[in-house]
Parts: structure tokens; sequence; C-alpha cells
């Protein structure tokens, strides 16, 4: 089984400030790897998917990058909607099909 | 509009069985793979099973192996999960999803339904 771990577990950051997620996985998932957002209370929703693929809808303030075992999500500026829990997910080997632990951003 | 629409959820002892339902509607249902996901209270994310587009191939966490079985209604443009032998550790709530081929294979899910809270309790 793949283990996605993601750091950190949380980022503290102000509106307009730039957000930085990791996420690093137990063996290589090639760009098999996806990046959701989750609000309080919502369903996820899927951001990124092949390690840099915007899903159809999703602002450019969002981008994902990496390969192999380390990825990121970047968050260019933070909009007052973008605090959220956000997991990536890997699909290179599985079952099972993995997700990390999370990364919660919240307001400073 | 996509739109997945999970029922079945409810409060139900340890041992006890519970059938979940995904309705779709916004898309071809036949077409797509789809999955189910659950999240216990307070935790992440943890994919749960899914099934090919003509149910041919189903896929399980070891977790729920054995206890749970996913289908599908093709004609009823649904989705299920029949589960078993129901633990305390499976209170969550269970979310389908729909889980399109992306550069040949599947795992990747655009969409999802609202959820639907199963809790296992005595």
């Amino acid at each position: 089984e793949i283990v996605l771990t993601q750091s950190p577990a949380t980022l503290c950051l102000s509106p307009g400030e730039r957000a930085t997620l990791s996420c690093r996985a137990s063996q290589s998932v090639g760009r098999y790897l996806a990046w959701y957002q989750q609000k309080s209370g919502q369903a996820p929703r899927l951001l990124i998917y092949d390690a840099s693929n915007r899903a159809p809808g999703i602002p450019a303030r969002f981008s994902g990058s990496g390969s192999g075992t380390d990825f990121t999500l970047t968050i260019s500026s933070l909009e007052p909607e973008d605090f959220a829990v956000y997991y990536c997910q890997q699909r290179s080997n599985w079952p099972p099909l993995t997700f990390g632990g999370g990364t919660k951003v919240e307001i400073k | 509009e996509v739109q997945l629409v999970e029922s079945g959820g409810g409060l139900v002892q340890p041992g006890g069985s519970l059938r979940l339902s995904c309705e779709a509607s916004g898309f071809t249902f036949s077409s797509y793979w789809m999955s189910w996901v659950r999240q216990a209270p307070g935790k992440g994310l943890e994919w749960v099973a899914n099934i090919k587009q003509d149910g041919s191939e189903k896929y399980y966490v070891d977790s729920v192996k054995g206890r749970f079985t996913i289908s599908r209604d093709n004609a009823k443009n649904s989705l299920y999960l029949q589960m078993n032998s129901l633990r305390a550790e499976d209170t969550a709530v269970f979310y389908c999803a729909r889980d399109p081929i992306v550069a040949g294979q599947p795992g990747a899910f655009d969409y999802w339904g609202q959820g639907t809270l199963v809790t296992v309790s005595s």
C-alpha cells in the first residue's frame, strides 16, 4: 500500500498570501496524484489531477507540481473561500487507492 | 448537471447490516467507474471500493473485504454498497464518487455526492 504523507498538518496564513502544501509518497506514483479541497460540512472537490492538471472550473491560482514521490499544491494568493482542508490522493498502484492525511489551511 | 445522491445511512448496531444507494443523473452512468469513499468523524478520507462500468471488476480496501459488497444497476443509474457485519470503526460519512478513466485508468474522483452518515453503535 502506498502511504501519502502531507505536510504541514496545519498552515496558518492570511488572505493574499501564498500557500505551499506538500505531499510525499512512500514509493513512486509517477504523476498519478490528485488534490482535493474539502470545506467544512461539504463533500471534497477535485482541484488537480495527474499532478498538474487543473480540473474544469478550478481557478488558475491553484497549481500542482511534482512527480515520483514529491508533490506540491500551490495557491498563489489565498482568497477567503480557500480556507479549507486539502487532501492528496494516488491512483498509481491500487487497490487500495489512498489519500494523505490532509493539510488544514486556516486564517491567521 | 452531474448529480450524485446517496441514501440509506442511519444508526445500526454492531454486527448489523445496511445497504447504501447512490442515484446518479446528468451523465451516462454506464460509461463510468464508480467508487465509495468514507470519512470517519473528524478524520480524513478513505477509499472503500470501486466498480467497473459493467460491474465485471470490483475492488475493496482490505478492512472491508468479505463484509462489504459494491454493485450497480446501470438501468436504474444506481450504485449500491451492501455492508454486513458492521463495526464501530465503520462509523463514517459515506460518499459515492464518479471515477472517470483518465490516462487509461480510474481513480481521480471528479464528482462527489453529499454523503450519507452511517453510525454503528449499540
